[in-house]
């Protein structure tokens, strides 16, 4: 089982839509998780961050996490083209020191 | 120079060659990391700083050396490369160690080795 999975897509959403991206993780110890954008040729960009249970909202992007399911999810909200890019879950687990990506889901916002 | 950069951004190096890239950050951080994305394959940690101490080396081979002078700067030293080793290696930094730190990465280096 891999430890952090993610669906390679491509997800495809309309433009003004919500794209829904998933990310479940084998280490129920894990308590930290971010997301990462990244457009081809590109370094990873940090966009959101979430460590207790619920909702976190920031402008479009809302990060959901359930530790108990051990899934983490990512909203966009009002998706624009602008916003076509690989989307990467990251876990961070071994005490603190290693944070574990998924492959990252695809994502195209289409006009 | 804000965040962290990273050179060269482009780097083609023979097998026999010796290399190194560097990795610098200008956020006051503590902790900073060398990671390695190959195509297809998620990003894999290769190691980790914390105030110039080495504190995770995720069994990486050793034609890979890092260095580590000081909390702002990083180098990663490259010799007897192989072609597999070509990739995209990023640099990132974090306010320390532990729970609740945020990593920034740098642009990358891109690397192919012939």
């Amino acid at each position: 089982q891999k430890e952090v999975e993610q669906n390679s897509g491509p997800l495809s959403v309309p433009e003004g839509a919500i794209a829904s991206l998933n990310c479940t993780y084998s280490d129920r110890g894990s308590q930290s998780f971010f997301w990462y954008r990244q457009y081809s040729g590109k370094s990873p960009e940090l966009i959101m961050s979430i460590y207790s249970n619920g909702d976190k909202e920031d402008g479009r992007f809302t990060a959901q996490l359930n530790k108990a399911s051990q899934y983490v999810s990512l909203l966009i909200r009002d998706s624009q083209p602008s916003d076509s890019a690989t989307y990467l879950c990251a876990v961070l687990t071994g005490g603190g020191n290693k944070l574990t990506f998924g492959t990252g889901t695809q994502l195209k916002v289409e006009l | 120079e804000t965040g962290v950069t990273q050179t060269p951004r482009h780097l083609v190096m023979g097998m026999t060659n010796k290399k190194s890239l560097k990795c610098e950050q200008h956020l006051g951080h503590n902790a900073m990391y060398w990671y390695k994305q190959s195509a297809k394959k998620p990003l894999e940690l290769m190691f980790v700083y914390s105030l110039e101490e080495r504190v995770e080396n995720n069994s990486v081979p050793s034609r890979f050396s890092p260095e580590c002078p000081n909390s702002s700067h990083l180098f990663l030293h490259l010799h007897t490369l192989q072609p597999e080793d070509s990739a995209l290696y990023l640099c990132a930094s974090s306010q320390g160690l532990g729970l609740n730190y945020e990593q920034y990465f740098g642009p990358g280096t891109r690397l192919t080795v012939t």
